[in-house]
């Protein structure tokens, strides 16, 4: 049984919001990880992190920015959501350790009017 | 570029059916392949991971193999159910990160 928590499950927020998604594992993994997927598409990976207070960005570029102060939490923001930013937010984690699987939250559904 | 793509984007069979999802990726040198399943709106569940080095793995009614010299693998689901029904996504790891695939929805009819 997976231990990452995302919340809120779902958000509808207004043009030009500040958010935050929240993402907490109890595992003490290393690796963190934030995607974006739109319906029936793919996963695309926005952020991801090695350990605490380290960040990297990923393949696709994204206005929204991650923390990662303790192990077990690595929230994402957005400054000013806009309807773009519409998608389901999916976090996961991993050991780090070769060949381990990776864990997923259940997701945040974003919706931006 | 590394991608990934999985073929047939959907997928309907009556239940008892023995059925094969394939994925194909255009750059051999990967670390390991993963399986997931992914329920509507909800998060994915890690089902099978394939290292480099080996040719298959199996768990239950489900067998993943891989072809890396091909670019190909392939989740053998052996006896469908209802239960099945889902979205499979394989991602191959490269470069410190999971590279997706699109998935295929599998609905498995009663």
């Amino acid at each position: 049984e997976a231990d990452i928590y995302q919340t809120p499950r779902y958000l509808v927020i207004g043009t030009g919001k500040k958010i935050t998604l929240e993402c907490s594992q109890t595992m003490g993994h290393d690796k963190m990880y934030w995607y974006q997927q739109d319906p029936g598409m793919e996963l695309h990976l926005i952020h991801y992190s090695y350990g605490v207070n380290s960040t990297e960005k990923g393949d696709l570029s994204s206005e929204s920015t991650v923390s990662r102060i303790r192990t077990e939490h690595f929230p994402l923001t957005l400054e000013s959501a806009r309807p773009s930013h519409t998608s389901q937010y999916l976090c996961a984690s991993e050991t780090g350790a070769a060949n381990e699987k990776l864990f997923f939250g259940s997701g945040t559904q974003l919706s931006v009017l | 570029k590394q991608e990934v793509t999985q073929i047939p984007a959907a997928l309907s069979v009556p239940e008892g059916e023995n059925l094969v999802l394939n994925c194909s990726f255009t750059d051999s040198a990967i670390y390991n392949l993963q399986w997931f399943r992914q329920d509507p709106g909800k998060g994915l569940t890690s089902l099978l991971l394939i290292q480099s080095s080996q040719r298959e793995q199996t768990s239950g009614r489900l067998n993943a193999s891989l072809d890396k010299s091909s670019g190909r693998s392939t989740l053998y689901i052996a006896a469908s159910q209802p239960g099945d029904s889902a979205t499979y996504l394989c991602a191959v790891y490269q470069g410190g990160k999971l590279i997706f695939g699109q998935g295929t929805e599998l609905s498995v009819k009663p």
